[in-house]
């Protein structure tokens, strides 16, 4: 299994800012997953980052609100940008174990005033 | 397009009853199914997925294609057992996605 942080765990700010999520991976992964969860929805994917090449946006994200970069194969960052009170979530990022099952971080609780 | 539902957002049971949480999906190929468990203050973390066929914590689930349900499943519920549970189906093929439902509560009264 793969142990996964990520910073920060939470933050308040102010709408039209933006903000970078870290996710750092113990182990040398392909692909990285960023998750949206919404207060009282579920996990929605917002994208996959693959080490080398442009992220995969899920229906409904786009690369100017979420850009994500991925500079190794053990880190990966995720931007809200222009934020508003709606992209108040949870932030998740994940990896893929050998099963297809997915390994999760600890989540960024962020709320935009 | 592929669909996970847990018809029950919040489901509360006496310790030593008997739980079943639903879980229903779609999907036009064939799935991987998973339940994943998320207790207070912890990360969401896998709990049991179909294509093992194991029991972990005394929760089972099996996979019904006829009714497309993957209901998870405890003969006898602890307190412990109270937390988030999300049933999850993985596309097969080439590009993997994860849709995961909506997450029934658990709450085992003492």
């Amino acid at each position: 299994s793969a142990v996964i942080s990520q910073k920060p765990s939470r933050d308040i700010c102010q709408r039209g800012t933006s903000l970078t999520i870290q996710c750092q991976v113990d182990s040398q992964v392909t692909m990285m997953f960023w998750y949206r969860q919404q207060p009282g929805q579920s996990l929605t994917l917002i994208a996959t980052a693959n080490q080398g090449s442009e992220a995969t946006y899920e229906s409904g994200f786009v690369i100017d609100k979420f850009p994500i970069s991925r500079p190794n194969l053990t880190f990966s960052t995720l931007t809200v940008s222009n934020m508003s009170p709606e992209d108040s979530s949870i932030y998740l990022c994940s990896v893929e174990g050998q099963s297809d099952e997915q390994y999760f971080g600890p989540g960024t609780r962020l709320t935009v005033t | 397009a592929q669909r996970v539902t847990q018809p029950e957002k919040l489901l509360s049971v006496f310790k030593g009853a008997p739980v079943e949480l639903k879980c229903n999906y779609s999907y036009s190929g064939s799935p991987e199914l998973f339940w994943y468990v998320q207790y207070s203050r912890q990360r969401l973390q896998l709990l049991l997925r179909h294509i093992s066929r194991e029991s972990i914590k005394g929760f089972t689930a099996d996979l019904n294609k006829g009714e497309t349900s993957f209901h998870l499943k405890k003969p006898f519920a602890q307190e412990e057992d109270s937390a988030m549970y999300y049933c999850a189906l993985a596309s097969s093929g080439g590009y993997q996605k994860v849709t995961f439902g909506i997450g029934t509560k658990l709450q085992v009264i003492p």
